[in-house]
């Protein structure tokens, strides 16, 4: 079975900065799918970006990039200029490419963004 | 934008009683999801469905659990003898495919208080 691992439970950061959440995932599997997910307090899960793990280049989103390094199986979030409304909890997921199509999610890590 | 919305937002309801938690997935989405969160833990999935199936359940998702596609617009969670143990978050998820980066588009949640 998979499973993700985010070892950072709070991070903080200031407003402009720039900040990194860490993420680890075990699989046996060569094909899969890495999503970050954030959920602000209104709770609702809002895709932040996703990684294809046969694409070697990583994925980028405005001020949304990941670090993918497949054979250390990690998977970073890069937040950029980090703005107020960034505040949430981070969830980091996988997803098996092989017909098996639930998220597995780590346990997240909530981001404070410090004025 | 099209959404993915839950009703209610808040439920609370006695040990041993039956709920029905109500999801209406975007309108061309195929494949169907619930996940929960009891609070202060990571998203875990319970189920998924397609073609008025379950395609795969966790072994959260016992007999106790149901869903259900009533009509061509409603997806319905249904917990037949609530435990104080499945207070927790309850996430709706659909999807417009099941293979692929497809994003899983989230709810807001239906929190589920069992006293």
């Amino acid at each position: 079975a998979q499973t993700v691992t985010q070892s950072q439970p709070e991070m903080s950061v200031q407003e402009a900065e720039t900040v990194t959440l860490s993420c680890t995932y075990d699989t046996s599997e060569s094909d899969y799918y890495l999503f970050w997910y954030k959920q602000p307090p209104s709770r609702q899960m809002i895709l932040v970006i996703r990684q294809e793990a046969y694409k070697q280049q990583n994925a980028t989103e405005n001020r949304f990039s990941v670090n993918f390094q497949k054979a250390a199986k990690s998977f970073s979030l890069k937040i950029s200029d980090s703005q107020l409304g960034d505040a949430a909890m981070y969830f980091c997921a996988y997803r098996s490419a092989y017909g098996n199509e639930k998220l597995t999610f780590g346990t997240g890590t909530r981001l404070t963004i410090i004025p | 934008e099209p959404e993915v919305t839950q009703t209610p937002s808040h439920q609370v309801t006695q040990m041993g009683q039956e709920v029905i938690l109500r999801c209406v997935p975007i309108s061309n989405h195929l494949y169907f999801y619930w996940y929960r969160q009891i609070l202060g833990q990571k998203v875990e999935f319970l189920v998924s469905f397609y073609n008025n199936e379950i395609s795969e359940k966790s072994e959260i998702f016992d007999d106790q659990f149901s869903v259900e596609r009533p009509d061509g617009s409603n997806f319905t969670l249904k917990i037949r003898s609530t435990k104080l143990e499945d207070s927790a978050m309850y996430f709706c998820a659909s999807s417009e495919a099941q293979t692929g980066s497809y994003e899983q588009y989230f709810g807001p949640g239906t929190r589920l208080t069992v006293t």
